[in-house]
């Protein structure tokens, strides 16, 4: 079955990195995707990586994928407070139009 | 580009009375989607539309939930009667490409 996992909460202090962990269990998995979520919003697309990546950097995001272990990380450099949000882990089936499978969201608390 | 719309941005209700949700997707994206959200979870898929055909609704609760897209552009999304557990967001996401989804900002549904 399609499960995600990740911790629910992380603090960091403003100007450090901060490295949020996800776990998923369908190996097969097209996309692997993180979303932000604001107070009161919707979910925000912040990037997402194919499955035969390994890295993916976008400005101060670093999208980390490791397949053996079916665990994915975002590094987010320089903390900001305006990064402080609940920030989802997804995970796409392979098969063409099955939805996307998310986690519980880890928010993250930067501290100034 | 604008993005999905949605309305109302908030609604309050009484149980068993009834609730209907709009959405108006990115213009030209074919796939449409309702998640609802409970407060500290995840998205969860209620229904998924391809064009004005229902790609996937086995979480749905057909007993109570429906949603149609009639000319494959905007959606609504009502719950007939409402029950207190229908308390959550109501999420419409719309895509082009099968690699990314793209969210409304959500309605806020309270059920007393």
């Amino acid at each position: 079955g399609e499960d995600v996992e990740q911790s629910l909460f992380l603090s960091v202090r403003e100007g450090d990195s901060s490295v949020i962990n996800c776990t998923y269990t369908d190996s097969s998995s097209t996309y692997l995707y993180w979303y932000k979520q604001e107070p009161g919003a919707g979910l925000q697309l912040l990037t997402y990586i194919f499955s035969n990546m390994d890295m993916k950097q976008d400005q101060r995001l670093t999208v980390l994928l490791n397949k053996k272990d079916k665990h994915l990380s975002l590094r987010i450099a320089d903390t900001q407070t305006g990064d402080s949000a609940i920030y989802f882990c997804a995970e796409k089936p392979p098969s063409g139009n099955t939805p996307l499978v998310f986690g519980k969201g880890t928010r993250l608390s930067v501290i100034a | 580009e604008a993005g999905v719309a949605q309305s109302p941005r908030y609604k309050i209700i009484e149980k068993r009375q009834s609730v209907a949700f709009w959405c108006n997707p990115i213009s030209g994206h074919a796939t449409l989607y309702w998640y609802q959200q409970i407060l500290g979870q995840g998205p969860k898929l209620l229904i998924q539309f391809q064009n004005n055909g229902v790609v996937d609704d086995s979480q749905l609760p057909k007993d109570r939930f429906s949603a149609e897209r009639l000319k494959g552009v905007d959606s609504t999304l009502k719950i007939q009667p409402a029950k207190l557990e229908d308390s959550a967001v109501y999420l419409c996401a719309s895509s082009l490409e099968l690699s990314e989804q793209y969210f409304g900002p959500g309605t806020r549904l309270t059920v007393t």
